[in-house]
């Protein structure tokens, strides 16, 4: 069965402190995609990232970067120079196959204080 | 407007009251999710569709009963609300999450925040 762990509840930073927020998944598959959405204090979800079980190639999208390793089943989310509009909870998630519905971790609530 | 709508956005209620939550969405989407979000607990899948005459039950479908109306229909109910169903309610939609172009993507409704006192 597929699991997603985010063992990190919350997490506070200063502004402008890089932060890793960790993403564990468990799955039989080896097809299978990963994602990252973002729930800002104003409660929508928001789509950040995709990437599938074969591409272990690191993505960087501004200052939000993504390493992905299959070897730990890891697929941590960083945040270099964070600010305080980066303050929201954020969601890793599992598909097997592509084709299964999305399971979610439970979320990391991320704090800036600038 | 919203590519996937949610109505109500707010609803109190009483325990023991029908509830019925709607989601229409125009992104042409087959498949159409009801999640369940809870302080500390993340978004747990209630119902899915993949498509008008699919229905499927997700980790906690106990106390709830969807219809898919149509291609962009689809309802979620509560017929007799209880309070620990007190819960912010998303539904979403996806394409298929293989092919070229196809992400597997939720897209989500902007939530509904039910009450049952």
């Amino acid at each position: 069965a597929q699991k997603v762990t985010q063992a990190q509840t919350e997490i506070s930073v200063v502004e402008k402190e890089d932060v890793t927020l960790d993403c564990v998944y468990e799955t039989r598959d080896t097809t299978y995609y990963l994602f990252w959405y973002k729930q800002p204090p104003s409660g929508e979800l928001v789509f950040l990232i995709r990437r599938n079980s074969f591409d272990e190639q690191n993505e960087i999208s501004g200052r939000y970067s993504w390493n992905f390793q299959k070897s730990t089943s890891s697929f941590n989310f960083t945040i270099t120079a964070s600010q305080v509009v980066d303050s929201a909870v954020y969601f890793c998630a599992l598909s097997e196959s592509g084709n299964t519905p999305l399971v979610f971790g439970k979320g990391t609530r991320l704090s800036v204080i600038a | 407007d919203a590519d996937v709508t949610q109505t109500p956005r707010n609803r109190i209620t009483k325990t023991g009251k029908r509830i019925m939550l709607e989601c229409s969405q125009t992104k042409g989407h087959d498949r159409m999710y009801w999640y369940r979000q809870d302080p500390g607990l993340g978004l747990r899948l209630i119902y899915y569709s993949f498509d008008v005459k699919d229905i499927n039950k997700g980790e906690i479908s106990d106390g709830y009963s969807v219809s898919r109306q149509a291609q962009a229909k689809f309802s979620l109910s509560l017929e007799s609300a209880i309070p620990n169903q007190t819960a912010l309610y998303f539904c979403a939609t996806s394409d298929l999450g293989t092919g070229v172009a196809r992400t597997g993507e939720l897209f989500f409704g902007e939530g509904s925040r039910l009450t049952v006192l």
